[in-house]
């Protein structure tokens, strides 16, 4: 079946640690987005990409970094910098064709900080 | 900037019932897409429905079904017949022109049996 897949589904980051978190997909979608969601604040797009080898800052990118080498994967590295990083992670992918972006979205992954 | 308010936070609907979720949004494109997002317990985000501003015609799919009110801004979520699967948080989405899409704070919807 094709999906996205998110892992892991728990992570457990220390202070001043850096943690990566993984996305998958194999619908062979062009775009792929990361999002933070927080109780009571909704979706918030972190970075997104179009094509592999380029990617772009969303609404909160400080704190953040990604890669896309892969059209298949896009992920997420969490850096020291981000001071609140304790959140659920959503990534999503759509297709560049369509113009209204319908996201396809992973299980997610929660972070909490130790 | 694209804009999407959610203004009901909780509610609650009897099982069989049929409940309204409210949903505007502030925009000055006038070709845009809007969508009913829904995540239950398990946290995974699935599409229910999906409307394309310029169609006349309010979408439905099996018990969801939207109310489109273009001039209003308003885009309402109508779930038929609840069941206990429905509970759930519903998010309502705008993308329009270049912006990317953009979420409102969302609304627990709670189905009693």
């Amino acid at each position: 079946d094709g999906g996205i897949t998110q892992s892991p589904k728990y992570l457990f980051r220390k202070e001043g640690q850096n943690v990566t978190l993984s996305c998958e997909q194999n619908l062979n979608h062009d775009a792929m987005y990361w999002y933070r969601q927080d109780p009571g604040q909704g979706l918030r797009l972190i970075y997104y990409s179009q094509i592999v080898n380029d990617f772009q800052k969303g609404d909160i990118a400080e704190g953040y970094s990604v890669s896309r080498e892969k059209k298949e994967s896009f992920p997420l590295t969490v850096t020291s910098a981000q001071k609140n990083p304790t959140a659920f992670y959503l990534c999503a992918s759509s297709i560049t064709s369509d113009p209204g972006e319908t996201q396809y979205f992973g299980p997610g992954t929660r972070l909490l900080v130790l | 900037a694209q804009t999407v308010t959610q203004s009901q936070p909780e509610m609650s609907v009897q099982e069989a019932e049929t409940v309204t979720l409210s949903c505007t949004y502030d925009t000055s494109e006038n070709n845009y897409y809007l969508f009913w997002y829904k995540q239950p317990p398990s946290r995974q985000m699935i599409l229910v429905i999906r409307q394309e501003a310029y169609k006349q015609q309010n979408a439905t799919e099996n018990r969801f079904s939207v109310n489109f009110q273009k001039a209003a801004k308003s885009f309402s979520l109508k779930i038929s017949d609840s069941q206990l699967g429905d509970t759930a948080m519903y998010f309502c989405a705008f993308k329009g022109g270049y912006q990317k899409v953009t979420f409102g704070i969302g609304t627990k919807l709670q189905v009693i049996p």
